[in-house]
């Protein structure tokens, strides 16, 4: 079993649809949750990050942990065609290398 | 600043070929990983280190080896390449400054083919 189990979609939306990209995980070690978006040949670049159950809002974007169900969301409201990426979530516990624990990540495609 | 570079961009190997690919960043970041993602797997750590001179292992490291000369270069190596090391590999640096939500950055990748 993955520690970090993701759908990997692909998803696909009209535009200004509500997304809903979740992962779940198995290691209560993990403290420390980001998504990081991925565009099509290129290097991941980190959207989100939050340490702490509960839900943090970044302009169209929230992400939400829920430690207890070990589950973590990022909902993408009003999308937009320039959101058509693969989001990855990771995790990082205590580590003082910081090293990351990815998901397999969804693609996801918003439609004009 | 160029952030993370990496070199080459694209590689075909035969097996048993080996190749060494280098990354760079001008950040002065300590903190340095090499990933490999493949298909429906995500991002694996393959080595890391955590500053100049220092190595360890990630979570999927036989067949590799790497190298931390100087602080802003991290090379991984291919002894003898096989055709299970077909993959996007990104190398990303980052700092410990400000703790582990110090966002990684990533370099733009190599895709290597072994044949």
């Amino acid at each position: 079993q993955k520690e970090v189990e993701q759908d990997p979609g692909p998803l696909s939306v009209p535009e200004g649809a509500i997304v809903s990209l979740n992962c779940t995980y198995s290691n209560s070690a993990f403290q420390y949750f980001m998504w990081y978006r991925q565009y099509s040949r290129k290097g991941p670049e980190l959207l989100m990050y939050t340490y702490s159950s509960g839900n943090k809002e970044d302009g169209r974007f929230t992400a939400q942990v829920d430690k207890s169900s070990k589950y973590i969301s990022l909902f993408i409201r009003d999308s937009q065609p320039s959101d058509s990426a693969t989001y990855l979530c990771a995790m990082s516990g205590m580590d003082s290398s910081y090293k990351l624990i990815f998901g397999s990540g969804t693609r996801l495609l918003v439609r004009p | 600043n160029a952030g993370v570079t990496q070199t080459p961009k694209f590689r075909v190997l035969k097996t048993g070929q080996s190749m060494t690919l280098l990354c760079a960043q001008d950040m002065n970041h300590e903190y340095m990983y090499w990933y490999r993602q493949d298909p429906g797997m995500g991002l694996r750590l393959i080595h890391y280190s955590v500053g100049e001179g220092t190595t360890a292992k990630g979570e999927v490291p036989d067949g590799y080896n790497v190298s931390r000369l100087k602080k802003q270069n991290f090379l991984l190596g291919l002894e003898s390449a096989a055709p299970s090391q077909t993959s996007v590999y990104f190398c990303a640096s980052t700092t410990p400054k400000t703790g582990p939500l110090d966002t990684q950055y990533f370099g733009p990748g190599t895709r290597l083919t072994v044949l």
